[in-house]
């Protein structure tokens, strides 16, 4: 079952631009992740946020959360060619006692050098 | 140093020959997943553990086995009745309970001929 969507699917930006990335759930959440993937490689924790928190920052990444809405969106701030790679949200939620989380199809960013 | 690993890198198989995948982790953690990947999609769960001795089924996990004999080991087997198997498969762990983020390893390719 995918309970994150991410959006876009793909996203080319020019070097020192602004990426952002959004995405949507379907059901209640105990908390929203965001991962990182180089091609090839394992998925990197990059940040979390609760589903009490609205904002969260990390260096130039900034997570928003609108549960109202059901969505979330990373931004990341004067991107470098180093953040090419593909982005996942993934979700779990209250009603899951398991914890497992839920990822998304991911947004593949492009950085132009 | 801390992390979580899996071997081999790339692995090939013909088919109807069941293979196996390991996965281990020195971080103390109770809870470790499997997941599949295919080209351009998100992951898939296929099954996870909560604790030794104990695991569950996640949402594609027909043709698969798995073993949760230490804390530090959770190999995943991929039987002959697994009808796609050539994917990418990422191993991850987690302390168990909200709000913990999953530490992924380096994934093994598998191809299947």
């Amino acid at each position: 079952s995918q309970q994150g969507e991410e959006d876009p699917q793909a996203l080319s930006i020019q070097e020192g631009e602004n990426a952002t990335m959004n995405c949507s759930y379907k059901t209640s959440i105990n908390n929203l992740q965001w991962y990182r993937q180089n091609s090839g490689r394992g998925l990197v924790h990059l940040i979390l946020i609760r589903s009490n928190e609205r904002e969260k920052h990390s260096g130039r990444l900034r997570v928003t959360l609108d549960t109202s809405k059901k969505s979330s969106s990373l931004l990341i701030t004067a991107s470098r060619a180093a953040d090419t790679a593909s982005y996942f949200c993934a979700t779990d939620g209250p009603m899951d006692s398991s914890y497992k989380l839920i990822f998304g199809s991911g947004t593949r960013l492009l950085v132009r050098p | 140093d801390g992390g979580i690993t899996q071997s081999p890198k790339y692995l090939f198989r013909k088919e109807g020959q069941n293979v196996t995948l390991s996965c281990e982790q020195n971080l103390n953690h109770d809870a470790m997943y499997w997941y599949r990947q295919d080209p351009g999609q998100g992951l898939r769960l296929i099954y996870y553990s909560q604790i030794v001795n104990d695991f569950q089924k996640g949402d594609i996990a027909e043709g698969y086995s798995v073993s949760r004999e230490k804390k530090e080991s959770f190999p995943l087997t991929v039987t002959s009745a697994q009808k796609n198997p050539t994917a990418f498969y990422l191993c991850a762990s987690s302390m168990w309970g909200q709000n913990h983020e999953q530490y992924f390893g380096p994934g093994t390719r598998l191809t299947v001929t």
